[in-house]
């Protein structure tokens, strides 16, 4: 069975940083690209970033880029989201997702974890 | 403000149908794959529809979705109560390099 389990959520002060990681277990995790996902408290979703298997390939949406990283650790079966600079705006539930499809332009996300919670204020 | 639109939510009553739009651009749906995901706060979203129109192994055919140009559809057939959620397009954006969403659609069953 597909399992995605995020930890490392808490509570920051602006300026911070926070390290989250995403625990896969049930499939060849170095096979599969993997993205981080959130939701603000009342808005939709947000993608965040993107990792290929083999992490020779990273995208990041632009209100994250410069101030998070992706990486992942193959051995480990672990994806991690390094969170620098945080920004009260940053406060959401925060998903990891396994990315399946043929393509970037025919990707999609078919398991997801159930998400932890990062709150950003003073 | 969301790069795909949707409309904030839908309604109809127990058996209906309704549908839900995501409108684009020839950068994300024009050109690439629609895939939709239904969504209750504090639970893990999940996938619905992949490749514009094709269901997974057990969703059931309730619901379908469909493309044309820059736009997109959920239909979700025989409503039920719980199919009370929120509903989501997603895409890739090839000018952007990056997965778009739309802001998310309310179903709610009267």
């Amino acid at each position: 069975e597909v399992q995605l389990v995020e930890s490392g959520g808490g509570l920051r002060q602006p300026g911070g940083s926070l390290r989250l990681s995403c625990a896969a277990s049930g499939f060849s995790f170095n096979v599969y690209s993997m993205n981080w996902v959130r939701q603000a408290p009342g808005k939709g979703l947000e993608w965040l970033s993107f990792i290929s298997g083999s992490s020779d390939t990273i995208y990041y949406a632009d209100s994250v880029r410069d101030r998070f990283v992706i990486s992942r650790d193959n051995d480990k079966n672990s994806l991690y989201l390094q969170m620098n600079s945080l920004r009260a705006e940053d406060t959401a539930v925060y998903y990891c997702a396994r990315v399946r499809g043929t393509s970037l332009s025919a990707q999609y996300f078919d398991y997801w974890g159930q998400g932890t919670l990062v709150t950003v204020s003073s | 403000q969301s790069v795909l639109t949707q409309p904030p939510s839908v309604s109809a009553a127990p058996g209906q149908k309704v549908t839900v739009s995501c409108s684009g651009s020839s950068s994300n749906i024009g050109n690439n794959y629609v895939s939709w995901y239904q969504h209750l706060p504090g639970t893990a979203p999940k996938l619905l529809i992949y490749d514009n129109n094709q269901r997974p192994s057990g969703i059931p055919d309730r619901f379908s979705g469909s493309k044309s140009g820059p736009s997109a559809s959920l239909g979700i057939t025989g409503l039920q109560t719980g199919d009370e959620a929120d509903y989501y397009c997603g895409t890739w954006d090839s000018i952007l390099s990056a997965v778009v969403f739309g802001g998310g659609t309310k179903v709610t069953v009267l």
